[in-house]
């Protein structure tokens, strides 16, 4: 099946410091999902977004809908230890099968 | 409201045996899409059920099915397992509109010896 192109594969940063990652896809989305995921669980849904050019933003996070229909972003700002996990990215066009990134890997230095 | 639940958690098998695993969407909830998680494939989609039919379908063989229920519970088989098999089982639940958002539930995780 489809996978997105998700950057960077992975993250080493020092607490306090922002991240930015995003996806990329061949084909137009509809919607945007983000999800975080700790090992051996389930991920959790972070942002949802419906709209090309939508901004989003929970708490430290903040996510967007690429006006070309084709990316979208994730900046987490003033990074804190409990951000460690990995982050997917989800895109669903007009029907309801969602294709999801390769995951970003997200590691916090104290 | 509860969130989406699976059982069980965990699960040895070995090879040749079937397994069912169990989804309990969110109440209200009429959508249930499955995935198999593996470190090397990443989230890789299974199925998708909305009102006890399958509405959209992956690229697995036919060892894997499923099924819903009127309730909105789902189940997932797999019959004949091989060792490529073993991988962290996720549902996840929406209220079925298009590119409605999806809901995950914590998994299974299917160790086949």
């Amino acid at each position: 099946g489809q996978q997105l192109n998700q950057s960077p594969q992975s993250m080493f940063i020092q607490e306090g410091e922002d991240v930015s990652m995003n996806c990329t896809s061949s084909s137009i989305f509809n919607t945007w999902l983000w999800y975080k995921q700790d090992p051996g669980e389930g991920p959790v849904l972070l942002i949802a977004l419906y709209k090309a050019g939508e901004l989003t933003s929970n708490g430290r996070l903040t996510a967007q809908f690429g006006i070309t229909r084709k990316d979208s972003f994730l900046n987490i700002s003033a990074s804190i230890p409990s951000d460690v996990g990995i982050y997917f990215c989800a895109g669903a066009n007009t029907g309801n099968q969602f294709y999801f990134g390769t995951g970003t890997s997200l590691t916090v230095i104290p | 409201k509860a969130g989406v639940t699976q059982t069980p958690r965990y699960l040895i098998k070995t090879r040749g045996q079937q397994v069912t695993l169990s989804c309990s969407p969110i109440s209200g909830h009429r959508s249930v899409s499955w995935y198999q998680q593996t470190p090397g494939q990443g989230l890789q989609f299974l199925f998708e059920y909305f009102s006890e039919t399958q509405r959209n379908k992956g690229n697995f063989p036919g060892r894997f099915s499923g099924r819903q229920f009127s309730n909105s519970r789902s189940e997932m088989n797999v019959s004949t397992l091989e060792l490529g098999d073993s991988a962290l089982y996720l549902c996840a639940s929406s209220f079925g509109q298009f590119a409605d958002t999806q809901y995950f539930g914590p998994g299974t995780r299917l160790t086949v010896l």
